[in-house]
């Protein structure tokens, strides 16, 4: 099974703040990102490390490859505060990330 | 517009089964894989397992082996996930995801609004 860990566990930044997720493999894999606000299912945001699905903002990116992946919001919306999860979909298992929290500071 | 729709709320008591069903539209029902996805109150997401609408076949994780089976009624354009001898621990959302075809290995795209099955004594 593959792993998927996911830094920091927390980010406190301020609306306007960039923000910068890490999501750190235990092999080489196919990786997407989603956001889940709390009590709603998650939303694609990312695909193929790095292509942006229908309707996100420009604000989000994706980079990586291989085991190494970072998700970052350039200019954090009030919106944006939110639970952020890597997923691999390469391999099966299919496994997540265990999220990382972007609260307002 | 691609929905899934999902059953309500259950409560369950120990040992019981349940069945979540997740009704589909605004797509070609058996062009597109099914996955479950579950999240326990205050965690991360656990994938359970996948399902082609078009074969009905099928992959569980092995977590869930033996306890949980998936299939697909193509009259109604529904998928139903059953989950037997349910002890506290399966106290969560469970969500049905659709896969990004072609292919079994692709990210979801779309997601359903989850139920929340509940077990107790």
């Amino acid at each position: 099974e593959i792993v998927l860990t996911q830094s920091p566990g927390t980010l406190s930044l301020s609306p306007g703040e960039r923000a910068t997720l890490s999501c750190r493999a235990s092999q080489s894999v196919q990786l997407g990102w989603y956001q889940q606000k709390p009590g709603q299912a998650p939303r694609l945001l990312i695909y193929g490390a790095s292509s942006r699905a229908t309707g996100i903002p420009d604000r989000f990116s994706g980079s990586g490859s291989g085991t190494d992946f970072t998700l970052t919001i350039s200019r954090l919306e009030p919106e944006d505060f939110a639970v952020y999860y890597c997923q691999q979909y390469g391999s099966s298992p299919r496994t997540f990330g265990q999220g990382t929290k972007v609260e307002i500071k | 517009q691609v929905q899934l729709v999902q059953s309500g709320a259950e409560v369950k008591k120990p040992g019981a089964s349940v069945k979540v069903s997740c009704k589909t539209s605004g797509y070609t029902f058996t062009s597109y894989y099914v996955h479950w996805v579950r999240q326990a109150p205050g965690q991360g997401l656990e994938w359970m397992g996948i399902i082609n609408p078009s074969g009905d076949s099928t992959n569980y994780a092995q977590k869930f082996q033996g306890r949980v089976t998936m299939t697909r009624d193509t009259s109604t354009s529904t998928l139903n996930m059953e989950l037997s001898s349910l002890r506290s621990e399966d106290t969560a959302v469970y969500y049905c995801a659709r896969g990004h075809g072609p292919g079994s290995y692709s990210y979801f795209d779309y997601w359903g609004q989850g139920t929340l099955v509940t077990v107790s004594s």
